[in-house]
Order: structure tokens, then sequence, then C-alpha cells
């Protein structure tokens, strides 16, 4: 995993609550992202940071909301306006350069009850 | 539409065979083609990364193939293990460090 840690691994959240995920790097990677991943699909882009107080919404923003006090942590909030938020999200962090890897966390498992 | 789609969608063999995994894509512009390897529960983990002008890159048992004419690419397991169960994803990258198109993966399972 990397250097990237997610928390917490698992997470229960009831109707009309608010969670945030957390995710912290010390790869002093600038660039920072968050995924959500589906059964039966690929990987799809919530939000992504190329540096410390700048975001930009990916393809499925909507719900979500994030903030990049410091280098190191991208914390994922998971608003109630989120319609189906029972997900596995997945961040990942590189250097923001065209072509870079991308290093993955270990994920954290959310479901609505 | 920029798209990545990966076949076979599951795949059972037996410890000790080779098999191939596929992927075809409609990327515009291409960058690069990488594969992860995803284990249940985990995050991904990159096994190659592959540019424009390369046509194979091997990481130990595990070989991709890039044609990039026909816009293909296969990973190739050779003498598999019990620990290559898992998903494996192609990922290819549009321009621009944050324009990844996933695959949906292909889940492989080694059997004794």
């Amino acid at each position: 995993d990397g250097g990237i840690t997610q928390s917490p691994k698992y997470l229960f959240r009831k109707e009309g609550q608010n969670v945030t995920l957390s995710c912290e790097q010390n790869l002093n990677h600038d660039a920072m992202y968050w995924y959500r991943q589906d059964p039966g699909q690929g990987l799809r882009l919530i939000y992504y940071s190329q540096i410390v107080n700048d975001f930009q919404k990916g393809d499925i923003a909507e719900g979500y909301s994030v903030s990049r006090e410091k280098k190191e942590s991208f914390p994922l909030t998971v608003t109630s306006a989120q319609k189906n938020p029972t997900a596995f999200y997945l961040c990942a962090s590189s250097i923001p350069e065209t072509g870079s890897e991308q290093f993955f966390g270990p994920g954290t498992r959310l479901t609505v009850l | 539409k920029n798209q990545v789609e990966q076949s076979p969608q599951s795949l059972i063999i037996l410890e000790g065979k080779n098999c191939t995994l596929q992927c075809n894509y409609t990327v515009s512009p291409f960058s690069n083609l990488r594969w992860y390897k995803q284990d249940t529960g985990r995050g991904p983990v990159s096994l190659t990364i592959m540019t424009f002008s390369e046509n194979t890159k091997s990481n130990g048992r595990y070989t991709a193939t890039l044609d990039a004419d026909t816009k293909q690419s296969s990973l190739h397991i050779t003498a598999s293990q019990l620990s290559d169960s898992a998903s494996y994803i192609c990922v290819v990258s549009a321009g621009g460090y944050n324009k990844l198109i996933f695959g949906a993966g292909t889940r492989l399972a080694v059997h004794p």
C-alpha cells in the first residue's frame, strides 16, 4: 500500500448522516485522488487535488466534499446528498505529471444501513 | 467516448498453468497503459506501465504487451501461483496526470 493509509477500513452509516473518510500519505506527493469502486465497474474519479488548498471535481463529485489543508492529508466527506454511497473508496497519490504512477491506499468500505 | 474493456470478466485456472488477460481501449489522446493487481478488499498495486513506443514489458512472471495500432493490450501470467488470485485492472492514461480510464477488471482464481 506504499505509504498511503486510509481509515477506517470498514464504516457503517445510517441514512441521512455525513461521514468522513481519512487519507494520509507520506510519499511527499503533491497530487491526491479519491475514487469510488463498485462491483463490475471500473474505478471512477470523485475529486482530485493537485496542490494544497486546491481541488477539482472528478466525474462523480455530487454528494461528496473534500479538503486539502495539508500536503499529506486529503479527507473525503460523504454527505447525505449522495444517493447511493455504499461502495469501496480508494485514495491515491502521485506526482502531478503526465504518465506518473498513482499509488493507492488500502481502501475504505462504506455501507449505508 | 473513452472506454477500456477487459476480457474475460472472470477466469479460473489450475496452479502452474499460464493465462492471458485481454484489454481493448478506445482512448484519446493516449499517454500510457498500466496493469494493476488488486487483491480482494485491498488497493490496486501497479504491475507495469507502457508508453506508446513500448511493445512489451515484464515484471517477474507478468508480461504485458501493447499494440497501439489495434489498441489492444494483454497481460500474460506464467506458471501461476495461488497468490495470483486477484483482480487485474487495465488502466489507460488519456493525457494529463489525472485522466485515467479504468477497465472493470478480470477476476482470476488460481486453484490448487
